[in-house]
């Protein structure tokens, strides 16, 4: 269980047009996902936390009129990246927030497989 | 601001070594620390968290708050543990929520 998807798996665009990636929970239901992310042989970064039915949250540095984040149902975040530049090629990866499925009482972050983005 | 540090990039050992991958971190609150794992062409999972003292897959971590350290080990290394990992940070009143990730080691067991 807790499985999270997202798609397209890679996408090219040209500079000046937007392009949308969307994370699914699959089998569950999440009120938060969170969107990151990872320049090649780098950490993943947080970009924005995304909750259902309100306004994403974005961290320091994060422009969120380029990076649109809709919540609109609770198994569905979509990021839109605006007005893409060759600086916004990268992996997106969402992940969304449940109850842990091996059984501990705490919230774990389910990863979905990434997005990337080459913007020509 | 919570700051995660893994010092090493690459570690190698041979299957059967034991195995230990750095993690400190810097945070002014109550730390939740967790090991996530990556192996070739998977998804980020979580290998394990601080607060449930799992040992996973023959992993273990032990949080030091007076080392600000919580180092993943293995005695006995094997080659399918050969992945990529991130130590990740984040407020215990968050739970879970706002990951701070370290830059990551990556592990390759030799055979």
């Amino acid at each position: 269980g807790a499985v999270v998807s997202q798609h397209p798996s890679r996408v090219i665009c040209k500079s000046g047009t937007s392009v949308k990636i969307e994370c699914r929970s699959l089998d569950f239901q999440a009120t938060t996902m969170f969107w990151y992310r990872q320049f090649p042989k780098q950490s993943l970064m947080l970009m924005a936390t995304s909750n259902e039915g309100s306004k994403a949250t974005y961290e320091q540095g994060v422009e969120k009129d380029k990076f649109l984040i809709n919540h609109a149902s609770l198994t569905l975040s979509t990021l839109t990246v605006t007005s893409a530049h060759p600086e916004d090629s990268s992996f997106y990866i969402c992940s969304a927030r449940a109850y842990s499925a091996r059984g501990f009482p705490f919230y774990e972050q389910y990863f979905g497989p990434g997005t990337r983005l080459t913007v020509t | 601001a919570q700051r995660v540090t893994q010092p090493e990039k690459l570690l190698s050992v041979f299957k059967g070594a034991p195995v230990e991958l750095k993690c400190n971190y810097s945070y002014s609150g109550s730390p939740e620390l967790f090991w996530y794992v990556q192996y070739s062409r998977q998804r980020l999972q979580l290998l394990l968290r601080h607060i449930s003292r799992e040992s996973i897959k023959g992993f273990t971590a032990d949080l030091n708050k007076g080392e600000t350290s919580f180092h993943l080990k293995k005695p006995f290394a094997q080659e399918e543990d050969s992945a990529m990992y991130y130590c990740a940070l984040s407020g215990v009143e968050t739970s879970g929520s706002r990951l701070t990730f370290g830059e990551g080691t990556q592990l390759t067991v030799n055979p």
